[in-house]
């Protein structure tokens, strides 16, 4: 069974602060996706990462894919009380037509 | 972009009856939509894999009697929670990948809104 491990599962921190999340598996992934997602809303795309040890940047989001596309990473510069919200990471498999889910990241940026 | 429109975003029914829920996508063909429960601050739990044309596929513990997929066209697929019981009440998610591709496997999946169901 593939996991998708992601750390932590919640944070609250400072506007102004930097944070980081993880998400750790065993296995190699294809592409891994980070979404966000807001209260009694659906999931949104933010970045889909492909290659090993690709980095892409989203205004004050870095996402990182490990060199081996086991892990992947969120970075948020000086959060700021919008980026508020539920993580999570989605990783993909050439075998599977279903994403590996993550548990989750709750966010909260306190002013 | 692509968009997955989920309809009701709300709904509050009665124990004992049956809520349909419907997922459309409006820009895009999606032979493959799929079905997710999530509970308060919870990652999504894949409930089933909705597939155009053919039965759906239930994923372990989920009863296929009681959440009955349909998938009729390359553009709606419904979830229909039969009996619903109070332990029913969630908020339940559809998501679509875009046919076709190089790629399909890594393809982003565009997301619904949500249905917030309470049995009541």
């Amino acid at each position: 069974t593939q996991l998708l491990e992601q750390s932590p599962q919640f944070l609250s921190i400072q506007e102004g602060e930097n944070l980081t999340v993880y998400c750790n598996s065993s296995s190699v992934f294809s592409s891994l996706q980070w979404y966000r997602q807001e209260p009694g809303e659906g999931p949104v795309l933010l970045v889909t990462v492909v290659t090993g040890g690709e980095v892409k940047k989203l205004k004050r989001l870095t996402f990182q894919f490990g060199d081996a596309r086991k892990d992947s990473s969120l970075h948020i510069t000086a959060a700021q009380t919008g980026d508020t919200g539920l993580y999570l990471c989605a990783g993909a498999t050439d075998s599977n037509y279903q994403l590996i889910w993550g548990a989750g990241t709750k966010l909260i940026i306190k002013p | 972009g692509a968009v997955v429109s989920q309809h009701p975003s709300r709904v509050i029914c009665k124990s004992g009856t049956s809520v349909k829920i419907e997922c459309r996508s409006l820009d895009f063909q999606a032979t493959t939509m799929f079905w997710y429960r999530q509970f308060p601050k919870q990652s999504l739990m894949l409930m089933a894999t909705s597939n155009e044309g053919s039965k759906a596929t239930y994923e372990q513990g989920v009863e296929k009697d009681k959440f009955l997929i349909n998938h009729a066209s390359l553009t709606l697929s419904t979830l229909t929670v039969t009996s619903a019981h109070p332990e029913d009440s969630s908020f339940y998610i559809c998501s679509a990948r875009q046919t076709g591709g190089l790629s399909s496997y890594n393809s982003p999946l565009h997301f619904g809104n949500g249905t917030r169901l309470t049995v009541t």
